[in-house]
């Protein structure tokens, strides 16, 4: 199957400090990129989708000056938290889809933890 | 509105037996459906997936099962194997358009040797 990678795979910050996760398809392009957060024991919350080229479009109640999204290439989006805050503390984790792709399949990276002090 | 539903969120299986996994859904517009596993501080890795014109999909050990009447969907795993035990995510989504998938609340599955 097709490779998704982000980076770091953990970060711990202090508060106010603006934080960048990278996503990277390996073996694809992927013209539609997306940003999910998890919270312990809970579902996969999207935040945004991003096609490459265009403006993100955020989910309803995510603030698109705080979570920065940015899709430059068909192969890497990046979700910078800006001065980011405890609350801010999650499981940050991209998908992307393969550019022309049977289906809506979507395949994820490995994830991100936050940890903001 | 919880478009997708997995109202079950544990289940524990003797190893060996099988493992029955539900989902539900409210959108008919849906008509692609996935299952993802994701073990902890990992993302999620697809499974298996079926669309609204066949009602079974088989992939070794796991086969999905369509009911679209119903709006109903399930996984079975057999046999059930410790290294199956993670958290299994229902997922759905129209076939075209480029609309990201919606995912249920997920089922943590134990299976007990």
């Amino acid at each position: 199957g097709a490779v998704v990678s982000q980076h770091p795979s953990r970060v711990i910050c202090k508060s106010g400090t603006s934080v960048k996760i990278e996503c990277r398809s390996l073996d694809f392009q992927a013209t539609t990129m997306f940003w999910y957060r998890q919270f312990p024991k809970q579902s996969l919350m999207l935040m945004a989708t991003s096609n490459e080229g265009s403006k993100a479009t955020y989910e309803q109640g995510v603030e698109k000056d705080k979570f920065l999204i940015n899709h430059a290439s068909l192969t890497l989006s990046t979700l910078t938290v800006a001065s980011a805050h405890p609350e801010d503390s999650s499981f940050y984790i991209c998908s992307a889809r393969a550019t022309g792709s049977r289906g809506n399949e979507q395949f994820f990276g490995p994830g991100t933890r936050l940890t903001v002090l | 509105d919880q478009q997708v539903k997995q109202n079950s969120p544990s289940l524990s299986v003797q190893e060996g037996r099988i493992s029955i996994l539900n989902c539900d859904y409210t959108n008919s517009m849906f008509d692609y459906f996935l299952w993802y596993k994701k073990y902890p501080a990992e993302g999620p890795t697809f499974l298996i997936s079926i669309s609204s014109i066949k009602d079974k999909n088989e992939d070794g050990r796991f086969t999905v099962f369509l009911n679209k009447s119903a709006k109903h969907l399930s996984l079975h795993i057999v046999p059930s194997q410790p290294g199956d035990s993670a958290v299994y995510f229902c997922a759905a989504s129209p076939l075209s358009g480029n609309t990201p998938l919606v995912f249920g609340k997920g089922t943590r599955l134990s299976v007990i040797a």
